[in-house]
């Protein structure tokens, strides 16, 4: 069954840095890309970011530029995200989803989520 | 960026009726276009991929259909599990976009 685990989620003061992480399992990480996407309590959803299967290419939302870094570890089949100068409206829901087909397919698999809440 | 606009924002319907859902791009994302399940508390769950392909396990009464600019989601007859807010998204270009939401609620 193919499975991804996010964590690292916690309660971080504005300004302040978090590490998420992904643990996949159940499929061949290695050749898909893969992908963050989040969601404000009560909200609709928003994609953060994408990085290519080797993690040679990654993408952002505007509203994150600058600030995230996606990154991937294909040897421990783990994707991460780097949040930095975290703000208020950074606080969401955040979901590790996997990308189908042959390259930048829908979000066919999606974590359980992890909850990052901005706020002093 | 495509701005994906959804209606109707609630649809209020019984078991057992059709759901027509609409998705409007705000530029043509050929047929690049998703549709998603949410329900409460859990994560979303891909439903139609690229306009009209059923994604695994997807049960027959939900097909997708447009291209361009227009889709439709539709639930052919709706069982008590199929209420839940539906997503469009685009794949077409960057950034990635979803719509805004349709709920279908119990009537």
């Amino acid at each position: 069954e193919e499975q991804l685990v996010e964590s690292g989620g916690d309660l971080v003061q504005p300004g302040g840095s978090l590490r998420l992480s992904c643990a996949a399992s159940g499929f061949a990480f290695s050749s898909y890309a893969m992908g963050w996407v989040r969601q404000a309590p009560g909200k609709g959803l928003e994609w953060v970011s994408a990085i290519s299967p080797s993690g040679d290419k990654t993408f952002y939302a505007d509203s994150v530029k600058g600030r995230f870094t996606i990154s991937r570890d294909n040897s421990k089949n783990a994707l991460y995200l780097q949040m930095n100068s975290l703000r208020a409206g950074d606080t969401s829901i955040y979901y590790c989803a996997k990308r189908g087909g042959d390259g930048w397919g829908a979000f066919e698999v999606w974590g359980q989520g992890t909850l990052v809440t901005v706020s002093s | 960026e495509v701005v994906l606009t959804q209606s109707p924002a609630t649809l209020s319907l019984s078991p057992g009726e059709r759901a027509t859902l609409s998705c409007r791009a705000s530029q043509s994302v050929r047929s690049l276009l998703a549709w998603y399940q949410q329900k409460p508390g859990q994560a979303p769950r891909l439903v139609i991929y690229d306009a009209s392909n059923r994604a695994t396990g997807i049960p027959a009464r939900f097909s997708g259909s447009g291209s361009g600019t227009d889709f439709t989601l539709t639930i052919s007859s709706l069982e008590p599990e199929d209420f839940a807010v539906y997503y469009c998204q685009q794949r077409s270009s960057w950034p990635l976009t979803f719509g805004g939401g349709t709920t279908v609620e119990i009537k």
